[in-house]
């Protein structure tokens, strides 16, 4: 069964300071990993994918198969980067469900 | 146009009532999903559904159905609602990839 781990379900940090949301899974094929983001009663967008390796508003996030972990890093946070940040976790098959942790809500200070 | 479209976006009802969330897509998309949102932000997934398979998480209550008219349409009907069905429920579709593309989702709340 595949399971995704995100340990904080509350962060903040000031503009302009860098930040990380950390995502751990649990699968045993290979995995496909995505970070959605929830701007305040928005609906969820899609932020970025493992298999692109792009950097969307200055987000990155590297697959560490090593550590089972796809971490979500901006070097210089912003106030509007402030929404709810989901790592997802897509197993093989053929209804391409995705597995979603319990999701970070991410505060940038002024 | 809106890709992924949900109706209502608000619905508030009493409990015991049956009740309809419909949702279309015009992305051609072949795949269907409904996620259910609860009051801690967490996401868990309900149906997914395609012309082939439908595909239904085992712990979702008997109360809900998805009906599918066709490709473009997968709606949620729940029956005897109850007060912990109170949730945000989120359509979202997707093609040969898990790239998702949600609708704004639908706040419903039993009273």
């Amino acid at each position: 069964a595949q399971r995704v781990t995100q340990p904080e379900k509350l962060l903040s940090v000031f503009k302009g300071a860098p930040v990380e949301l950390k995502c751990n899974y649990s699968y045993s094929g290979s995995p496909e990993l995505f970070w959605y983001v929830q701007y305040s009663r928005q609906r969820l967008q899609l932020l970025l994918r493992h298999i692109s390796r792009e950097s969307i508003k200055g987000f990155t996030a590297d697959l560490n198969k090593g550590e089972t972990s796809f971490h979500l890093k901006k070097p210089f946070a912003q106030e509007e980067d402030s929404a709810m940040y989901y790592c997802a976790l897509g197993a093989s098959g053929s209804a391409r469900q995705l597995t979603f942790g319990s999701g970070t809500q991410l505060t940038v200070l002024p | 146009d809106t890709a992924v479209s949900q109706t209502p976006k608000y619905l508030v009802t009493q409990m015991g009532n049956d009740k309809s969330i419909k949702c279309e897509q015009n992305l051609g998309h072949d795949t269907m999903y409904w996620y259910k949102q609860d009051s801690k932000k967490f996401l868990k997934i309900m149906f997914s559904y395609n012309n082939k398979e439908l595909i239904i998480n085992e712990t979702v209550p008997n109360r809900f159905s998805p009906k599918s008219p066709d490709k473009a349409h997968l709606n949620l009907h729940i029956n005897s609602l109850e007060l912990g069905d109170s949730a945000v429920y989120f359509c979202a579709s997707s093609q040969t990839s898990f790239g998702y593309t949600f609708g704004s989702g639908t706040r419903l709340t039993v009273v």
